[in-house]
């Protein structure tokens, strides 16, 4: 069964970091690109940012809203891909959900989503 | 970045009911267009892609046309497990963006 799982979510006063990490399992990881999307509580989906796979040379795009700010990684061996934030805003306050993907793909598998808030 | 808007975005229909929720881009973006279905609580699920395609294990009721800037999803015949939100997304760009959701409601 493909799954991916997030963690890492929790409460961070503004100007904080924090570290999220996605677990893959059921597929080959190495073969896909992986995605972060958010969404804030009742509200829309915001796609983040990806990674690509080894073929893609790992290369990485974020939306212009996180931009400098955030950093995807992945360890293929540990089928595992991360999100590194930085410098954190009150409007980054969102459910953050992982997601496979492919060039010019769709988001065919999604995590349950990991919560991140930012306050003071 | 392209922004994609989504028509109604709330809809209100019965059961049976034929439903169609609009989703235009703001340039070209050839086929590279899916939509998903959230229900509260939980992830998006992939429902079409490359406009039309039904993903597996989707019911055929759902269908998806269009092309260029202009795209549907048409529910054939409603049923309850379609209550939900839908959304529609491009990925025909380096960055990605989706529409912001049409909610379909019991009337």
């Amino acid at each position: 069964e493909v799954q991916l799982v997030e963690s890492g979510g929790g409460l961070v006063q503004p100007g904080g970091s924090l570290r999220l990490s996605c677990a893959a399992s059921g597929f080959s990881f190495s073969d896909h690109y992986m995605d972060w999307v958010r969404q804030t509580p009742g509200k829309g989906l915001e796609w983040v940012g990806r990674t690509r796979n080894k073929a893609n040379s790992y290369s990485t795009e974020y939306a212009a809203s996180v931009k400098g700010r955030f950093t995807i990684s992945r360890d293929d061996s540990k089928k595992s891909m991360y999100l590194q934030m930085n410098s954190l805003k009150t409007e980054d306050t969102a459910l953050y959900y992982c997601a496979r993907s492919g060039s010019y793909a769709p988001f065919d598998c999604w995590g349950r989503g990991t919560l991140v808030t930012v306050s003071s | 970045d392209i922004q994609m808007t989504q028509s109604p975005s709330t809809l209100s229909a019965s059961v049976g009911d034929r439903v169609t929720i609009t989703c235009r881009a703001s340039q070209t973006i050839s086929n590279n267009l899916a939509w998903y279905q959230q229900k509260p609580g939980k992830a998006p699920k992939l429902l079409i892609y490359k406009t039309s395609t039904l993903e597996s294990g989707v019911p055929s009721r759902f269908s998806g046309s269009g092309s260029g800037t202009e795209f549907t999803l048409t529910i054939s015949s409603l049923q309850p497990d379609d209550f939900a939100t839908y959304y529609c997304q491009q990925c025909d760009s380096y960055s990605l963006t989706f529409g912001g959701g049409t909610k379909v409601e019991i009337k």
